[in-house]
């Protein structure tokens, strides 16, 4: 069955990066777009961006232009997600999220908590 | 572009049929039907319920319909059940980027 499994919760200090993995499974990695979504405590769900995994194309959200990197390995079907120069209300859990737009085929990760905190 | 609005809270009874809106959503022509709902529950991922505006997944209940008119896409639940309890999200597009709606927060009475 399809799965995406997400790496581990992590605690960074203000200033430092997170990398979130996100492992594919059950399907041709290269078929669906991985879209990454944010939810901060009792917020609602912010979108982050997309990545074309066939090409590594990508789109960022204009709030995260200049600090998010999304990435993938295509040969362990990996997508990752890098947020630089974290804040304390970057503070949230982050999803992965297998996406098309014209599909009911639509997966999630089981989301990463990232704590920023001194 | 500013995310699409939606009404914090709405309520309603077993067996009754409730809608919630999304307004503000963006006309352009490529995108105008990409409009997706999702329900989440507390502590969970969320779950697609309705996608290219009114299009619903196997395994969803056909309680569950979605339909959009201008700048408004409607989720609307019939037959109202206690597991209906739950927060749901629009989802559309604006110039290429994607933008979720607030969140509304379903309580069955």
């Amino acid at each position: 069955q399809v799965q995406l499994v997400q790496s581990g919760a992590e605690v960074k200090k203000p200033g430092a990066s997170v990398k979130v993995s996100c492992k594919a499974s059950g399907y041709t990695f290269t078929d669906y777009y991985i879209h990454w979504v944010r939810q901060a405590p009792g917020q609602g769900l912010e979108w982050m961006g997309w990545m074309n995994p066939d090409t590594g194309n990508v789109r960022y959200a204009q709030k995260f232009q200049d600090r998010l990197t999304m990435t993938r390995d295509t040969s362990i079907t990996t997508a990752h997600m890098e947020l630089s120069r974290l804040k304390s209300d970057d503070t949230a859990i982050y999803f992965c999220e297998r996406h098309h737009d014209y599909s009911e085929n639509n997966s999630w990760g089981q989301g990463t908590l990232v704590t920023v905190s001194s | 572009q500013s995310a699409p609005t939606q009404p914090a809270s709405v309520s309603g009874s077993p067996g009754q049929s409730i809608t919630i809106s999304c307004t503000g959503i963006s006309s352009d022509v490529g995108t105008y039907n990409l409009v997706s709902w999702y329900q989440q529950y507390p502590g969970t991922a969320p779950k697609l319920m309705i996608y290219e505006g009114s299009k619903r997944p196997s395994g969803v209940s056909n309680r569950f319909s979605g339909s959009r008119s201008d700048n408004t896409a409607s989720l609307t639940i019939s037959g109202l059940q206690a597991e209906d309890e739950a927060d749901y999200y629009c989802s559309s597009y604006a110039s290429g980027s994607r933008l979720f709606g607030g969140g509304t927060t379903l309580t069955v009475l």
